[in-house]
């Protein structure tokens, strides 16, 4: 089983749209939680920490759940620009080192 | 601006040559750099982690003498991938993660995509 486990899409939607994407983890000692977004050949850039109590900036909702060790990303009223890889982030257990899903793609179309 | 700094970006070499590639923290000093390696639609996988004055980490599987590390300063790392041949080709990124209280963050280099013939 991966470490990190994500959808690779892609997910097709249309400006404005509403998108959810969702990523389990198998380590359940892992602390830290990450969704990165990636454009092509390019580097992962930060898009936000995930918090068990769950958290937003802007358009974007993260949410945790430890027992379930399940993680998901809300994207509200889609961009174009949105159009990227979300990469599901968890920290290796006891390590500052970062276990990344394969991402899962999403194309805004307008 | 860009807190990670990776060079070259793009590299191309022939099989058998040596290939170096530098990873510096530009603003923050990073005791410790990780090394990264993703192929084409797959994710980011940790090769080792680099740790500034003493040897590197490796991950299993892989070789520590074709990839060698060494973190001479706390600003930085340099990979130099040993011998290459066309099954190295990939793009390799770097990482240093900045500590702020209970907060970490991990930045990344640019990227180097090196390409083996």
């Amino acid at each position: 089983r991966k470490e990190v486990e994500q959808d690779p899409g892609p997910f097709n939607v249309p400006e404005g749209a509403t998108v959810a994407f969702n990523c389990t983890y198998s380590n359940s000692a892992s602390q830290s939680f990450f969704w990165y977004r990636q454009d092509c050949r390019k580097e992962p850039k930060l898009l936000m920490s995930v918090y068990s109590s769950g958290n937003e900036d802007g358009r974007f909702t993260a949410q945790l759940n430890r027992a379930s060790q399940y993680i998901s990303l809300l994207i509200r009223d889609s961009k174009l620009s949105d159009s990227a890889t979300y990469l599901c982030v968890v920290n290796k257990a006891g390590r500052r080192a970062l276990t990344f899903g394969s991402g899962t793609r999403l194309q805004v179309q307008p | 601006g860009a807190v990670v700094s990776q060079h070259p970006s793009r590299v191309i070499c022939k099989s058998g040559t040596s290939v170096k590639i530098e990873c510096r923290s530009l603003d923050f000093q990073a005791t410790t750099m990780f090394w990264y390696r993703q192929f084409p639609k797959q994710s980011l996988m940790l090769m080792a982690t680099s740790n500034e004055g003493s040897k590197a980490t490796y991950e299993q599987g892989v070789e520590k003498d074709k990839f060698l590390i060494n973190h001479a300063s706390l600003t930085l790392s340099t990979l130099t991938v040993t011998s290459a041949h066309p099954e190295d080709s990939s793009f390799y990124i770097c990482s240093a993660v900045r500590d702020r209280g209970p907060d970490t963050e991990a930045f990344f280099g640019q990227g180097t995509r090196l390409t083996v013939v």
